[in-house]
């Protein structure tokens, strides 16, 4: 398995413009996870999936923060209007729940900056 | 909410051992965690210890916890050079799935 993939590693925007993260989680894993992680507030959870369905979103910024995951294959996190304060690295991670311990395998991250 | 520690620098010399400490204060956390994070890479996880055990001991990793004092160490023996890194400690019980983190500790291993 490729283990988490995310598109894009880097992404350089200006205040304003919409931004798209993508992720495709490993096969068979029924949980997923969006963080972000910055110097100010370390990692902090966005959002989960459990089997495509939004578990818990408290850690959603605000409004301007959207995610989705319309199969078991992909999932996406959109900023719009994307502001400086988003410049952070973004990090999937996706986990098979079976109970107990779940290790949970991250992707390389995305690095927005906005300008 | 949840809280979890860590002090941000950790300078030792290869060969020597390191040891990394967390605090973590939710009386129900049930797993933690050790996770490992090279220079522009995600995080990879080391080690993990359920809290109803005081040690794990891994090659060249041991995990103490004091489950009284909510404190959590990760012990490298040995530290080479390829340790350099930042490493997270993070925890979670059996009602959340997502881990909260600790701010990480930046490991350097000098020669």
């Amino acid at each position: 398995d490729a283990g988490v993939i995310q598109s894009p590693r880097h992404e350089v925007t200006e205040m304003g413009q919409e931004v798209t993260l993508r992720c495709k989680p490993i096969s068979g894993h029924d949980y997923l996870f969006w963080y972000r992680q910055t110097m100010m507030r370390g990692l902090e959870l966005l959002i989960y999936f459990n089997n495509n369905v939004p578990i818990d979103d408290s850690g959603m910024p605000e409004d301007r923060f959207s995610a989705k995951m319309p199969n078991a294959s992909f999932s996406t996190l959109k900023i719009q209007p994307s502001e400086p304060r988003d410049s952070a690295v973004y990090f999937c991670a996706s986990s098979f729940g079976s109970g107990g311990h779940n290790e949970q395998f991250f992707g390389p991250g995305t690095r927005l900056t906005v300008l | 909410g949840e809280d979890v520690e860590q002090s941000l620098f950790l300078s030792v010399r290869e060969g020597d051992s390191s040891v990394i400490n967390c605090t973590y204060t939710d009386s129900s956390s049930t797993y933690l965690y050790w996770y490992k994070q090279e220079p522009g890479a995600g995080l990879q996880l080391l080690t993990y210890i359920f809290s109803n055990m005081d040690m794990k001991q891994d090659q060249r990793l041991t995990v103490l916890l004091n489950k009284k004092d909510k404190h959590l160490s990760l012990r490298i023996a040995d530290t080479q050079t390829g340790d350099s890194a930042i490493y997270f400690c993070a925890e979670t019980d059996t009602g959340r799935r997502a881990l909260t983190f600790g701010s990480g500790t930046r490991l350097q291993v000098q020669p």
